[in-house]
Formats: C-alpha cells, sequence, structure tokens
C-alpha cells in the first residue's frame, strides 16, 4: 500500500525563521510529488515534482525532490504570519491496467506551521 | 477564468438518507478528482474522472460512486449514509498534460454533517 509520511506535524516558529518541512514516501511507479498548503479553506497547489523536475522555486517557497532517498522538503524562507496553515504533501503513481492506465494520489497527514508575530 | 464551483456548500442529512454533491470544473479542464477530507484520516482520494470516465478510485465502499457529464461537471452520490461520512468533500479540477497530472484547482468544498 502506498505511504506518505510528513513531519513534523506541526511546527511554531517567529516571524522572519526559514523552515524546512519534510515528506517521504513508499510508492510503486511514482510519477510526481505535490505540495499543497491549506488554511481554514480549500487546499492550494503550491509545486509539482518529477523526475525531470526536481527542484521548483517560488518567491519564498522552494521544494526538492530527492528520488534516491524517496523524499521532498519544502523550504520557506523569511517566514511570514501568513504562512501559518497546513501544508500537505501527496505523491501520484501510474498505474496500468485493461482498458487503459490511470494515475492515484495519496497524501501524507500534513504538517501545521504556526507562525509567530 | 471561473474556478471551480461546488454545491451544496453545506449540507445536513440523517443516517441512511443519500446525497448528491456537484462540482463544476474550470472551463477547458475534464478531469475532475473527489476527496473526502476529516480530522481523523485527512484528505483521502475517492476518484477521478476523465471524458465522462472513471480513471481511478480510492479505497471507499461501493456507497460511494459518482459520474462525469459530458461538459465534464462531475457528481458524487454517496448513499445509505453513515455518521463517519461527516467530512467535507473536496472537488478538484486537473490540469494534465499527456495524461499526467500538471495543476490542480479545488473547489471550496461542500461540508456534509450526518446526523
Amino acid at each position: 500500500e502506498d505511504k506518505v509520511v510528513q513531519s513534523p506535524l506541526s511546527l511554531v516558529v517567529h516571524e522572519g525563521d526559514t523552515v524546512t518541512l519534510n515528506c517521504s514516501y513508499e510508492v510503486t511507479n511514482f510519477r510526481s510529488l505535490l505540495w499543497y498548503k491549506q488554511e481554514k479553506k480549500a487546499p492550494t497547489f503550491l509545486f509539482m515534482l518529477t523526475s525531470s523536475g526536481i527542484e521548483k522555486k517560488s518567491g519564498r517557497l522552494s521544494s526538492i525532490l530527492d528520488k534516491k532517498e524517496l523524499s521532498s522538503i519544502l523550504n520557506i524562507t523569511a517566514t511570514q504570519t501568513g504562512d501559518s496553515a497546513i501544508y500537505l504533501c501527496a505523491v501520484e503513481r501510474f498505474g496500468s491496467r485493461s482498458g487503459g492506465s490511470n494515475y492515484k494520489l495519496t497524501f501524507g497527514k500534513g504538517t501545521l506551521l504556526t507562525v509567530n508575530p | 477564468k471561473a474556478g471551480v464551483t461546488q454545491t451544496p456548500r453545506y449540507l445536513i442529512k440523517t443516517r441512511g438518507q443519500q446525497v448528491t454533491l456537484s462540482c463544476s470544473p474550470i472551463s477547458g479542464h475534464r478531469s475532475v478528482s473527489w476527496y473526502q477530507q476529516t480530522p481523523g484520516q485527512g484528505l483521502q482520494f475517492l476518484f477521478e474522472y476523465f471524458s465522462e470516465t472513471q480513471r481511478n478510485k480510492g479505497n471507499f465502499p461501493g456507497r460511494f460512486s459518482g459520474r462525469q457529464f459530458s461538459n465534464s461537471r462531475s457528481e458524487m452520490n454517496v448513499s445509505t449514509l453513515e455518521l463517519g461520512d461527516s467530512a467535507l468533500y473536496l472537488c478538484a479540477s486537473n490540469e494534465r498534460s499527456s495524461g499526467a497530472q500538471e495543476t490542480q484547482y479545488f473547489g471550496p468544498g461542500t461540508r456534509l454533517l450526518v446526523l
């Protein structure tokens, strides 16, 4: 069964700190790893990492995929109170079945990040 | 571009009833995924539809079903509701390239309470 484990479960930091969130996975036929941010509403897509795109950056957020270690990190620099949220990691695998192919997404439980002023 | 819309936003039902939730994806997106989110289990994949065909299904009982129409709108149905079905049901509109996930946009969700 596919597994996605995120650590830490929760984290409290002060504004301006840099944080690193971890995601490790056990998935057959890995296709991609996705990061999401969820505040008090639906998740917001952040990044998708694949074998051909193992590093992504957007402003203060960046993410790296380590296919050898089967893990990924999400870095947030110069944190702000608006970064407070649950950060979710999901892994997509490619599966095949007769009549067509399909993709399946498995989510981790998330890391609750609290940024205090 | 309009975002993903889900209706209704809130719903209260009693055990044994059935419920139908609706999702309209972003215009041009042909793939829709459904998820259940609860405090205990987190976000769990229900199923995905692409061009009116179910592409994949998560580990949920047969009481959970869905369909997609030719305009890409999707519905999910839960029959014989149980207390444990109380959750936030999220729909996502998927932008795929050559079948693989590129980006994903979530709707606001339908919060279902089963009494």
